[in-house]
Order: structure tokens, then C-alpha cells, then sequence
């Protein structure tokens, strides 16, 4: 079965610089969810997006926006990059009034 | 608000030990989901099971089993006979409606060590 693509993986950026981390939900799955999961942390809520309207928004720094598209993938772009950005940044997809999320494999970002 | 705590940060067991990991929730709802999903070092999330607020019959898969207590508000999971590759960081969490949709609340998770 088809599962929640993220892209890239793995991404490096020094401070100051910009990172756009994208996310390809599962077929017919019309809403999007951005988590953050620091070292040693617990994933926490970023944003979220419904028929490519955001539909709620957690902890996400004004540097950060995200947007979904026609085609429901979804991108987060993250600005003026800090070292506290580095974590692990997942993308869950599910179905419209779906109690259930499905992760995807998650991006590694790391600031130097 | 709602709230996910797993009150053990790290157990350590010897291989073949049973052992639970414990998590206890906050809800105002009474339609919520609750999950566990195991993050092996790899770091991607792997569900284990989804169990929703109607339902409290307990469930076993293979050596995994899990016990739902509404009137405790707990959902405490038991690995039984234990081996290396359970070791990971395990996390509870909970799914409930919101006016923006249904995002998940994890709790801090219980990182198990399971040694030889």
C-alpha cells in the first residue's frame, strides 16, 4: 500500500539559510499534518492543512510557513534557519474526519 | 486540554522479562483515539495499534497486548518475553477533535532497553 512520502530525507543547512521539506500524502487523503520531534523529544504539532486551507496551528515559528497544494503534497518552508531547528520533521496524511494520522518516514534536518 | 503522560522515561529489562509501559490521558471528549507507535534508533514512526474511545476491549497481537481503562484513563501496553529488538523508544498518544481538525498529542515517550 502506498505510504506518506517526505523529501528529502536527509538535508544539511548552515544557520541563516533556508530549508523547504516536502510531503506527498497517501492517495485521496485530503489532510495534511506537520510535526517536530527535537532530540529526545516528543513529536509536537506544527500546522496543519485541510483542502489546502490550513485547518489548525501548533508551536510553529513565525519563520516557518507551510502551504498545501491542488494536488494535496504539502511543503514547509523554514527561514533564517537556527540551530534549535535541527530535528526530525514528520508529515502525517489521513482522510477527511479520520481520527487517524499516517507518518511518513520523517526528514532529518541538521543546522550547522 | 487534552494530555499524554508516560510517567517511566527509561525501563531496562533483561531479554524474556515481560514488561509494561504505562500511559495515562487527558480528554474533555468523549470520541478520541488513543495509539502507540515504537521509534526504533532509525527514527521513523512504526503505529502499533489505534484504539477508540468506544471501544475497551483489550487487545493481544503476538507477545504485544494492550489494556484500556476508561474509568482510570489509561492505556498501558506489555511486551511479554521481551527481546533486543524492542528496544526503542515507545510513544502513547491521543487523537480528539478540534474546530481545526484531529491532530495527535504524544506524550514523552518511555525509551525501553532490552538487554542480551
Amino acid at each position: 500500500a502506498a505510504g506518506v512520502i517526505q523529501s528529502p530525507r536527509h538535508l544539511i543547512k548552515e544557520k541563516r539559510e533556508t530549508a523547504t521539506l516536502k510531503c506527498y500524502p497517501i492517495p485521496r487523503h485530503d489532510t495534511v499534518y506537520w510535526y517536530q520531534q527535537g532530540p529526545g523529544q516528543d513529536p509536537q504539532f506544527l500546522i496543519s492543512f485541510y483542502e489546502k486551507m490550513q485547518s489548525d496551528k501548533g508551536s510553529i515559528p513565525d519563520r516557518f510557513s507551510a502551504q498545501q497544494f491542488s494536488d494535496y503534497h504539502s511543503e514547509l518552508n523554514m527561514s533564517s534557519l537556527e540551530l534549535g531547528d535541527s530535528a526530525l520533521y514528520f508529515c502525517a496524511s489521513s482522510p477527511s474526519g479520520s481520527y487517524e494520522q499516517f507518518f511518513g518516514p520523517g526528514t532529518r534536518l541538521t543546522v550547522l | 486540554a487534552q494530555k499524554v503522560t508516560q510517567a517511566q522515561t527509561e525501563i531496562s529489562v533483561v531479554e524474556k522479562e515481560d514488561v509494561t509501559l504505562d500511559c495515562v490521558y487527558e480528554t474533555r471528549d468523549t470520541t478520541y483515539y488513543l495509539f502507540w507507535y515504537k521509534q526504533p534508533p532509525s527514527g521513523e514512526l512504526v503505529f502499533l495499534i489505534r484504539r477508540n474511545s468506544f471501544d475497551e476491549q483489550n487487545e493481544i497481537s503476538g507477545r504485544y497486548s494492550w489494556n484500556f481503562q476508561k474509568s482510570t484513563s489509561s492505556f498501558n501496553f506489555t511486551i511479554t518475553a521481551s527481546q533486543v529488538v524492542d528496544s526503542a523508544v515507545y510513544f502513547c498518544a491521543l487523537s480528539e477533535g478540534g474546530t481545526g481538525g484531529f491532530k495527535t498529542i504524544f506524550g514523552a515517550g518511555t525509551r525501553l532497553f532490552v538487554k542480551a
